[in-house]
């Protein structure tokens, strides 16, 4: 069965404070495994998509990495506006169109100044 | 990015009552999904919509669910007779050419 697992659950860190989300996942053959930060009461807002083995992507503050087994989510040097749940989803192969996502718990990240 | 819109943003229904939730897509899209979270859960697939036909739907997406797009603009996400777990988030989102999803703000519904 299709699954992901995200830790640590929640993490607190000062502001400036570098440190990395996990995201790990099984999956019957990866398409693509996705990033995305949700704030209270609002929809997933995208950042990444990443697609094989040793992809490497980055925005601002974020960067994420991903191998045949997890992806990571580095935070460097995070500002209390990066406070937010940050979700990973993984996509299966599929013969046509676009599939479902599956989701993870996510990781609820405060930062404080 | 071009997203889509959600209406309303929140719903009070009674047990037992209809619900009509709609995506509006700011783009001619085709692929559009359904997802719920409920309240300090995961967000679930319920169903993905491709050129007017149902493409996928998970265990969640019983009888008690319909989807459509009446005047092929509009998307929406019927809930014949509501329970109080169906109480969630429900997101709309949807494919560009390049795989990624995206998602709208959502509708909150309550069922009381």
């Amino acid at each position: 069965e299709d699954q992901v697992t995200q830790s640590p659950e929640a993490l607190r860190l000062q502001e400036g404070e570098s440190s990395s989300l996990n995201c790990s996942y099984t999956v019957s053959g990866l398409r693509g495994l996705f990033w995305y930060r949700q704030d209270p009461g609002k929809g997933p807002e995208f950042l990444f998509t990443l697609y094989s083995a040793g992809e490497e992507k980055e925005k601002e503050r974020l960067k994420a990495t991903l191998t045949k087994k997890e992806s990571f989510l580095h935070i460097t040097a995070p500002k209390p506006e990066d406070s937010a749940t940050y979700l990973c989803a993984v996509q299966r192969t599929f013969s046509g169109g676009y599939n479902k996502l599956i989701f993870g718990a996510g990781t609820r990240l405060a930062v404080h100044p | 990015e071009p997203e889509v819109t959600q209406t309303p943003s929140h719903q009070v229904t009674q047990m037992g009552q209809e619900v009509i939730l709609r995506c509006v897509p700011i783009s001619n899209h085709l692929y559009f999904y359904w997802y719920r979270q409920i309240l300090g859960q995961k967000v679930e697939f319920l169903v993905s919509f491709y050129n007017n036909e149902i493409s996928e739907k998970s265990e969640i997406f019983d009888d008690q669910f319909s989807v459509e797009r009446p005047d092929g603009s509009n998307f929406t996400l019927k809930i014949r007779s509501t329970k109080l777990e169906d109480s969630a988030m429900y997101f709309c989102a949807r494919t560009t050419g390049f795989n990624e999803q995206f998602f709208g703000p959502g509708t909150r519904l309550t069922v009381l």
